[in-house]
């Protein structure tokens, strides 16, 4: 079965500072990638995603995610944050076979102040 | 779109009755839906998966029973709370795949429940 690791629990920035969120994965076979954002009060958001291809991913709203499948991670990534970014974001995984479902991680609080 | 919806947004019921969330795929054939609770502040943590016109899977530890979950046709499914208590309240989400789509899954608003 797979599992999904987020290690930052809440991370707090400025304005303009450069955001790095880390997700692990562990599964033996192929697998979809997917980071979700969630803003207060509202539902899920998909920021990005990865089922094959090019490793670096591109997102809506500046974000980037790069797949290292040696280290079973997809970390993502912006270069400079706004108060606006400020939500909690999930990273997700799928075997890659039809009818599995999506098992998120933990997910990371982003707090950036003004 | 690929648009999901849930309702109700918001219920509150008292303790021992019953509580049905629908979930409806509004443009497209959902073959398969899941449903997920999530805790606040918590990671989203499924609950079951169901495809249309079969049983639905539930993961360990949640009760199938309890959680009733009917997915009738391509468009909706149906998560019924039975004999709810305080310990159900929570924020449910329904997602659903697309019939031409094997990974990406479409979520819907959620529901919030309070059981009193």
């Amino acid at each position: 079965a797979q599992s999904v690791s987020q290690h930052n629990h809440h991370v707090i920035l400025s304005e303009a500072a450069s955001l790095e969120l880390g997700c692990n994965y562990s599964y033996g076979g192929t697998v979809n990638l997917f980071w979700y954002v969630q803003y207060p009060g509202q539902h899920l958001q998909l920021l990005l995603k990865y089922f094959s291809g090019d490793p670096l991913v591109k997102g809506i709203k500046g974000f980037e995610a790069e797949f290292i499948k040696s280290k079973f991670s997809f970390n993502l990534r912006k270069p400079s944050v706004q108060w606006s970014d400020t939500a909690e974001y999930f990273c997700a995984v799928n075997a890659n076979q039809a009818g599995t479902a999506l098992i998120f991680g933990k997910g990371t609080t982003l707090s950036v102040s003004s | 779109g690929a648009v999901v919806s849930q309702h109700p947004s918001r219920v509150i019921c008292k303790s021992g009755t019953s509580v049905k969330i629908e979930c409806r795929s509004l443009d497209f054939q959902a073959t398969t839906m899941f449903w997920y609770r999530q805790f606040p502040k918590k990671s989203l943590m499924l609950m079951a998966t169901s495809n249309e016109g079969s049983k639905a899977t539930y993961e360990q530890g949640v009760e199938k029973d309890k959680f009733l979950i009917n997915h009738a046709s391509l468009t909706l499914s149906t998560l019924t709370v039975t004999s709810a208590h305080p310990e159900d309240s929570s924020f449910y989400i329904c997602s659903a795949r697309a019939r031409d789509s094997r990974y990406e899954q479409y979520f819907g608003p959620g529901t919030r429940l309070t059981v009193t």
